[in-house]
């Protein structure tokens, strides 16, 4: 999988919108970029995954430019739940049993 | 429709001793994979099962084994524990081995400690 940077932690107040970039400068025209969530104590949690330009869900927003050299994670108006580990994943979706594997992910603090 | 059923949820062990943890997947997914989150560290990938065989292994010694049952179930045998071992072992179901990165459903891991 490609190897990827993301800042080690961010701090944002209840409310704000957050962005999250991931650097994958060495993406394949194959890799998907793929997003996880993860609490204290408990496993990932999928959030969201786009290949190109814009993808939303009820949870988040990816966003990758043209180059698909990054992407940025956007929470919108986020709560103190929101306060987790995320991760950023690049990798071939076509390639059979592909393992995930985590960096050390960015960890949002999210304060009142 | 039930998730990724860890057990136990939490173990203490003493060094040189053998665990073995349990996962049971997803309902409908029929592929098991663990991984070992030391604190303050991503999950690291230790192998994966399908069809009752290891088909992916990562950079883990061989005292890590493990074991798919004919339901999909799954064991994590770790022998000669040491000190380092300590961490929380996630297991991840997913279905087919051509799943994709957002395809997997962890279960809220095995916290083990060694003393």
């Amino acid at each position: 999988l490609a190897k990827t940077t993301q800042p080690i932690s961010m701090d944002s107040y209840e409310g704000q919108e957050v962005n999250i970039t991931c650097s994958h400068n060495n993406i394949a025209t194959n890799d998907y970029i793929t997003w996880y969530q993860q609490f204290p104590s408990q496993g990932p949690r999928f959030i969201i995954q786009g290949y190109k330009t814009k993808v939303t869900n009820e949870v988040a927003s990816l966003f990758i430019p043209a180059d698909r050299k990054s992407s940025t994670l956007s929470l919108p108006r986020v709560s103190l739940s929101d306060t987790a580990v995320y991760y950023c994943l690049v990798g071939d979706m076509d390639q059979a049993g592909t393992a995930l594997i985590f960096g050390k992910g960015t960890t949002l603090s999210v304060s009142s | 429709d039930a998730g990724v059923t860890q057990s136990p949820t939490h173990l203490i062990k003493t060094r040189g001793q053998q665990v073995t943890l349990r996962c049971s997947p997803k309902s409908g997914h029929d592929t098991v994979s663990w991984y070992q989150q030391a604190l303050g560290q991503g999950p690291q990938f230790i192998f994966q099962y399908y069809e009752e065989e290891e088909r992916q292994r990562g950079n883990f010694p061989d005292r890590f084994s493990g074991h798919q049952f004919p339901n999909y179930s799954s064991e994590l045998n770790v022998n000669a524990l040491l000190l380092g071992d300590s961490a929380l072992y996630l297991c991840a179901s997913s279905l087919g081995q051509a799943s994709t990165l957002g395809g997997y459903t962890f279960g809220s891991g095995t916290r083990l400690t060694v003393v």
